[in-house]
């Protein structure tokens, strides 16, 4: 079975400051990473993913997270956030070897960007 | 290209009262599946469709069940309706040979349950 946290349940930033939202994920066999933007009212929309390859990945938006295997992590980071970024952000993984697109999601971090 | 479309957006009903939730997936995807978002949670998945069958299951109890249709649309039943069973419904379409957990959301459908 996997499992994902999301350490900050809210993230409070001044606009044109830097973010970091932070996850960690516990899983038995490799995985796929990904992280999900959802704005109000709204779906959820792919931020970006992990599937091999450069630990670093970038995404929309600017955003951009790096993968560490060792410390079983996914950070996403911006270095510079609008107020158009508020919106809550979850983390998911996928197994390898599970049939099918299944995703395990994160209980999400609110970013809330203040002028 | 259309994306994923849900339907109905907004919906109310009573506790024991039955609902059907619809879901057409992106154009040229083959496979849908069902999340539950209760208010401040993640998603968790309920069911996946493909071929007409469902191929994957989630911790959700059979008043929880679904069918896909040859055209690869999709519709969530749940029956009894509980209080609890309140939350945005989200169908998310994916294309079964790209087995890489990539998904495209839909923007739900919200169900209230008095």
């Amino acid at each position: 079975a996997q499992s994902v946290t999301q350490l900050d349940s809210q993230v409070p930033v001044f606009e044109e400051a830097p973010v970091e939202l932070r996850c960690n994920y516990s899983s038995s066999v490799s995985v796929y990473l990904f992280w999900y933007v959802q704005y109000p009212n709204q779906g959820l929309q792919l931020l970006l993913k992990y599937l091999s390859g450069s630990t670093l990945v970038k995404g929309i938006n600017g955003f951009e997270a790096e993968f560490n295997k060792s410390q079983t992590s996914f950070h996403l980071r911006k270095p510079s956030v609008h107020i158009s970024d508020t919106a809550e952000y979850f983390c998911a993984v996928s197994d390898h070897n599970a049939a099918g697109n299944k995703l395990t999601f994160g209980g999400g971090t609110r970013v809330l960007v203040k002028p | 290209d259309a994306g994923v479309t849900q339907s109905p957006t907004h919906l109310i009903k009573t506790r024991g009262q039955q609902v059907t939730l619809r879901c057409s997936p992106k154009s040229g995807h083959d496979t849908v599946s069902w999340y539950q978002q209760a208010l401040g949670q993640g998603p968790q998945f309920i069911f996946q469709y493909y071929e007409e069958e469902e191929r994957q299951r989630g911790n959700f109890p059979d008043r929880f069940s679904g069918h896909q249709f040859p055209n690869y649309s999709s519709e969530l039943n749940v029956n009894a309706l509980l209080l609890g069973d309140s939350a945005l419904y989200l169908c998310a379409s994916s294309l079964v040979r790209l087995n890489t957990g990539e998904l495209f959301f839909g923007e739900g459908s919200r169900l209230t349950v008095l």
